[in-house]
């Protein structure tokens, strides 16, 4: 148990929709991670929270979002789904910057009918 | 643009073979980090390296970083069922602020 929580496990919505998934770090980390990593892929970096300030972005969509919260938990939203947008999301966190070792969550798995 | 590559992307091997699997990067690395993620779960932390030409074990898994820091290589001796899973290597690279690329990571598939 890498100490990082994710919620739902699965979500199962269709396309058009607009899903939120959440991601509780491990106590004492401040830095969020979002991943996006499609069927037997690689991870795609999304996006990157410190301390509730967006500190680095990767290829994620205009329809897709995200903040972290005072209390440090992160919500990516997801909007107008597509089919396309199926995949397993994880977040991961991190002590502090860029450079430290990430723990992940166990993912949530995304699919949109 | 930066990148983190990894080859090879899938890699069989007979139960007790040796396996490799390298990660190179276009520009120098302040780190190396590798991750595993076995079938259906999420990636898992292995190790960190930092200097250059490090080499770090761990049971039966050699991490090494190249001298130029450039390029990293992770080996297992004799392959075993609870191996299979991927193998990711990460490292930060500067775009105008550091963010950890993950590389596309290798499959391993181990035959009992």
């Amino acid at each position: 148990d890498s100490g990082v929580t994710q919620t739902p496990k699965h979500l199962i919505t269709a396309t058009g929709q607009r899903v939120t998934l959440r991601c509780s770090p491990r106590s004492g980390d401040l830095s969020v991670y979002w991943y996006q990593q499609s069927l037997d892929q690689g991870l795609q970096f999304l996006i990157q929270y410190y301390n509730g300030e967006e500190r680095a972005k990767g290829n994620i969509l205009e329809r897709f979002s995200a903040q972290q919260f005072p209390d440090l938990h992160s919500e990516l939203n997801l909007s107008s789904l597509e089919l396309g947008d199926s995949a397993l999301y994880f977040c991961a966190s991190s002590r502090a910057g860029s450079t430290d070792t990430q723990y992940f969550g166990p993912g949530t798995r995304l699919t949109v009918l | 643009g930066q990148q983190v590559m990894q080859i090879p992307q899938y890699q069989h091997v007979q139960e007790g073979e040796d396996f490799t699997t390298y990660c190179n990067s276009s520009t120098t690395l302040s780190n190396i980090q590798w991750y595993k993620q076995r079938p259906g779960g999420h990636p898992v932390f292995l190790i960190q390296l930092v200097k250059s030409g490090e080499v770090k074990k761990q049971k039966r898994l050699t991490f090494q970083f190249g001298e130029a820091k450039k390029n990293s290589s992770l080996h297992i001796t004799a392959t075993q069922t609870t191996d299979v899973g991927t193998y990711f290597c990460a490292g930060p690279v500067d775009t105008g602020g550091f963010k950890t690329i993950f590389g596309a990571g290798t499959r391993l598939f181990v035959k009992a």
